[in-house]
């Protein structure tokens, strides 16, 4: 079964440092999602991505976020100058076209700020 | 804005026994589909069942199963012949139907209700 992808699996790293969560989704995907979920709490919705632009992004994905799909199989999201609270589980999903089914979601990475 | 509210965050079972879990929802959609995930200890997301709107009947999947009430805006899991294998984080979430526009794709999580199963 087609998986999605991400990479790394636990990233540490210090507070004000610049991280890139890279995922690679299922290749015949056309939407792209990045969720977020602090220990313990529920999944958040940051961005979707479609057609090559954010199609759709939450009060949480401000300036220190952004996204690309620099090739045709990655997907990034990157923290410019990470904070503390930036520590949690980030997963990236992705969805056909179709999109009346759930997603297939990533086994997440695990970022830790120190 | 939609919300999705699950108001048990702990909910415990006997192995072999049934478990009804929670979920309620808000919103002025009328066609939208409905989700139970899965997310054990290693914190993966596994969808569990699907739901859409417009179909009344319940989906079944195995021993999990949901009622879905529209109009009560309510749809609950139940998980029958629990497995302690079935320990996990238990998240209902909400996507609309619509194509296209800003909305198109998010899905909205309720809180999650941690199911402990006691062999």
């Amino acid at each position: 079964e087609p998986e999605v992808t991400q990479t790394p699996s636990h990233q540490v790293t210090q507070m004000g440092q610049e991280v890139i969560l890279r995922c690679v989704p299922i290749s015949n995907h056309l939407y792209f999602y990045w969720y977020r979920q602090i220990l313990g709490q529920k999944v958040e919705f940051l961005v979707s991505f479609y057609n090559n632009e954010i199609s759709e992004k939450s009060e949480i994905f401000d300036d220190q976020f952004s996204v690309e799909r620099p090739d045709g199989s990655n997907f990034t999201l990157k923290i410019r100058s990470t904070k503390l609270e930036d520590s949690a589980m980030y997963f990236c999903a992705s969805s056909s076209l179709s999109g009346n089914y759930g997603y297939t979601f990533g086994s997440g990475t695990r970022l830790t700020v120190v | 804005a939609q919300t999705v509210t699950q108001s048990q965050p702990e909910m415990s079972v006997q192995e072999a026994e049934t478990v009804t879990l929670s979920c309620t929802y808000d919103t002025s959609e009328s066609d939208y589909y409905l989700f139970w995930y899965k997310q054990p200890p290693s914190r993966q997301m596994i969808l569990v069942i699907r739901q859409e709107a417009y179909k009344q009947q319940n989906a079944t999947e195995n021993r999990f199963s949901v009622n879905f009430q529209k109009a009560a805006k309510s749809f609950s899991l139940k998980i029958s012949d629990s497995q302690l294998g079935d320990a996990a984080m238990y998240f209902c979430a909400y996507r609309s139907a619509k194509a296209g526009g800003t909305s198109y794709g998010k899905l909205t999580f309720g809180q999650g209700t941690i199911l402990t199963v006691h062999p």
